[in-house]
């Protein structure tokens, strides 16, 4: 089955620093992609969406010069945390849409930060 | 209300018991669908529903548009099975999806 890869699966930074987290479709080609938040014991939150060539669509409440999306081609998107705070430790799940557009969605394994 | 609602919440079962969680919600959509989340947080596309009824292996997915709801049931349960299963619609506006809050299920041997 098609196959979206997350990177990196965990990463620990401290306060003040920037972290970048890949999310790549490796057999298929994803138009959309979606940039999902799940804090513990809680669903997961989208916080945006990446279309690729666009700016991406935040959800509200998401800021999006802190929160920063690219996707530059049809497998990759990436999402980088500026400024990271402790408050933004969290696990960050990317989704791929098939340019098929079948429908599917396809998640990546997830990216644990913890931000000291 | 959250526009989509699972139940049970958690559910703890013995090995080889049928499970049903359950999920409802209030939106139009064209696609529902049915995903498992292991402890260490990946998440599995167990399904994705428009009508009617999937199988897969011991899992079965049902839907009723009508009446918006949904059903996902395991048979034979297994240990392996313990995991949480969340529900999320897609809206007929576009392809984001919401979530609900999962059902935690633990099965026991």
């Amino acid at each position: 089955g098609a196959v979206v890869s997350q990177h990196p699966s965990w990463v620990i930074c401290k306060s003040g620093t920037s972290v970048k987290i890949e999310c790549r479709s490796l057999d298929f080609q994803a138009t959309t992609m979606f940039w999902y938040r799940q804090f513990p014991k809680q669903s997961l939150m989208l916080m945006a969406t990446s279309n690729e060539g666009s700016k991406a669509t935040y959800e509200q409440g998401v800021e999006k010069d802190k929160f920063l999306i690219n996707h530059a081609s049809l497998t990759l998107s990436t999402l980088t945390v500026t400024s990271a705070h402790p408050e933004d430790s969290s696990f960050y799940i990317c989704s791929a849409l098939a340019a098929a557009n079948t429908g599917e969605l396809f998640f990546g394994e997830g990216s644990r930060l913890t931000v000291l | 209300k959250n526009e989509v609602e699972q139940s049970p919440q958690n559910l703890t079962a013995q090995e080889g018991e049928f499970i049903t969680i359950n999920c409802s919600y209030s939106v139009g959509i064209s696609a529902l669908h049915w995903l498992q989340q292991h402890p260490g947080g990946g998440i599995v596309s167990l399904f994705m529903l428009s009508s009617g009824k999937k199988k897969h292996g011991r899992l079965i997915a049902t839907i009723n548009i009508q009446e918006k709801h949904s059903s996902l049931h395991i048979t034979a349960s297994h240990p392996r099975d313990s995991a949480v299963y969340i529900c999320a619609v897609q809206e007929t506006s576009g392809s984001r999806l919401t979530f609900g809050e999962g059902t935690q299920l633990t099965v026991n041997p």
